[in-house]
């Protein structure tokens, strides 16, 4: 079984340009996450999607930040412009179902961004 | 809110020597509880975990009991090897299928 899957791995921007990352979650999977995990520091939530609705998405910055997941499949992380302090891995990961959610959670390698 | 606290790292050990990496909460309800390791240049990988009170996670020689006297999920392992040096995440859910909150990590390394 394939696991979840991100692209880039890694990503240089310079601060006020625009970034994406993608994440394509395990097959099957209805719950997809991401997380931020700044250095020194363990993930953070940002948003939380349940096929291809929010279900919470309170720590994620709207003003800069934002996430789709259309089809309810692979879904996108965007950041627009860039701050010094977005610097982080964004980890993606998913989980069968909600409730699988709370008993386990998949994650992929991660993008590591730096902003310069 | 919900919070999860660890010890600080980095923590050095010699290799054999036995392991403690401690781990308290702060939840309302009933969490479960999750040690998770990310090994250098991988990804998050689920050590064990616990969904209840009294029960003991294990998994590759390494235990944690759910405490919640004490709010507590200590991670232990009675002799470490070098491939175990990694970075060690204490976490929780709150069981409705929502996020992880994790704490800091903690760093181990394991020395010959």
């Amino acid at each position: 079984e394939a696991g979840v899957a991100q692209s880039p791995r890694y990503k240089i921007i310079e601060k006020r340009q625009s970034v994406a990352f993608w994440c394509n979650p395990i097959s099957g999977h209805a719950t997809l996450y991401w997380y931020q995990q700044i250095l020194g520091q363990g993930p953070k939530l940002l948003i939380q999607f349940q096929n291809n609705g929010v279900v919470d998405d309170s720590q994620l910055p709207k003003d800069r930040f934002s996430a789709e997941r259309l089809k309810g499949v692979d879904s996108t992380l965007k950041i627009q412009p860039a701050k010094l302090e977005d610097s982080a891995v964004y980890l993606c990961a998913s989980s069968l179902d909600r409730a699988q959610g709370a008993r386990e959670q998949y994650f992929g390698p991660g993008t590591r961004l730096t902003v310069t | 809110g919900n919070s999860v606290t660890q010890m600080e790292g980095p923590v050095t050990l010699s290799e054999e020597a036995f392991l403690t990496i401690n781990c308290t909460y702060t939840a309302t309800g009933y969490p479960s509880l999750f040690w998770y390791v990310q090994y250098p240049g991988e990804g998050l990988q689920l050590l064990l975990k616990a969904t209840k009170a009294d029960d003991k996670g294990s998994n590759k020689g390494f235990e944690a009991t759910y405490r919640k006297e004490t709010t507590s999920f200590h991670l232990e392992k009675g002799s470490v090897q070098v491939s175990d040096s990694a970075v060690y995440f204490c976490a929780l859910t709150d069981n409705q299928g929502g996020k992880l909150i994790f704490g800091q990590g903690t760093e181990l390394s394991v020395k010959p």
